[in-house]
């Protein structure tokens, strides 16, 4: 079985300043990882995934994430958030050994607010 | 164009009723997923289906039904209604390996009075 912990609840930053979210993983199976955005009263929205090869990943809005195997870390950062990125952060896993349907294990999420 | 769709988007009963949550996915999907995220913003998967095969069924009460007529959609039903199923319910999908993600609905917020 998979574990998600995100470390950080609650991160305010100001905007314009970098940002990192911090999410680690448990496994004892290799896995594939995710960061999702959820925005008010929305659906998840896949910002991007680790599945292999290149251990940077770029999303979609300027949103990078660095998979590091040793430390089981998948850290989100963006280098200048915005006031739209207000939202809360996901972190999920899904490990390679559970067939054809993969489920999500989701961390317990990271209220990102930017502050003007 | 929505990809995922959900209905209805807010649903207010009174606890002992029976509801239903309808899903959608018009992306060719092959599996579908139903989670819950409850009122600390926790998700937490429930049912997986496969090719209209149930593949992850998670400790849900049996109160807890989903249905599967096509590879296109995943309906969930719920009997006998308690206060604690009061929570937001999401339908997603993807391709069998998960590969591509998971692509998620806008969510049901279902309030049991």
């Amino acid at each position: 079985a998979q574990s998600v912990t995100q470390l950080d609840s609650q991160v305010p930053v100001f905007e314009e300043a970098p940002v990192e979210l911090r999410c680690n993983y448990s496994s004892s199976v290799s896995v594939y990882l995710f960061w999702y955005v959820q925005y008010p009263n929305q659906g998840l929205q896949l910002l991007l995934k680790y599945l292999s090869g290149s251990t940077l990943v770029k999303g979609i809005n300027g949103f990078e994430a660095e998979f590091n195997k040793s430390q089981t870390s998948f850290h989100l950062r963006k280098p200048s958030v915005h006031i739209s990125d207000t939202a809360e952060y996901f972190c999920a896993v899904s490990d390679l050994s559970s067939g054809s349907a993969r489920q999500l294990t989701f961390g317990s999420g990271t209220q990102l607010t930017v502050l003007p | 164009d929505t990809a995922v769709s959900q209905t209805p988007k807010y649903l207010v009963t009174q606890m002992g009723n029976d509801k239903s949550i309808k899903c959608e996915q018009n992306l060719g999907h092959d599996t579908m997923y139903w989670y819950k995220q409850d009122s600390k913003k926790f998700l937490k998967i429930m049912f997986s289906y496969n090719n209209k095969e149930l593949i992850i069924n998670e400790t849900v009460p049996n109160r807890f039904s989903p249905k599967s007529p096509d590879k296109a959609h995943l309906n969930l039903h719920i009997n006998s209604l308690e206060l604690g199923d009061s929570a937001v319910y999401f339908c997603a999908s993807s391709q069998s390996g998960g590969a591509g993600g998971q692509f998620f609905g806008p969510g049901t917020r279902l309030t049991v009075l």
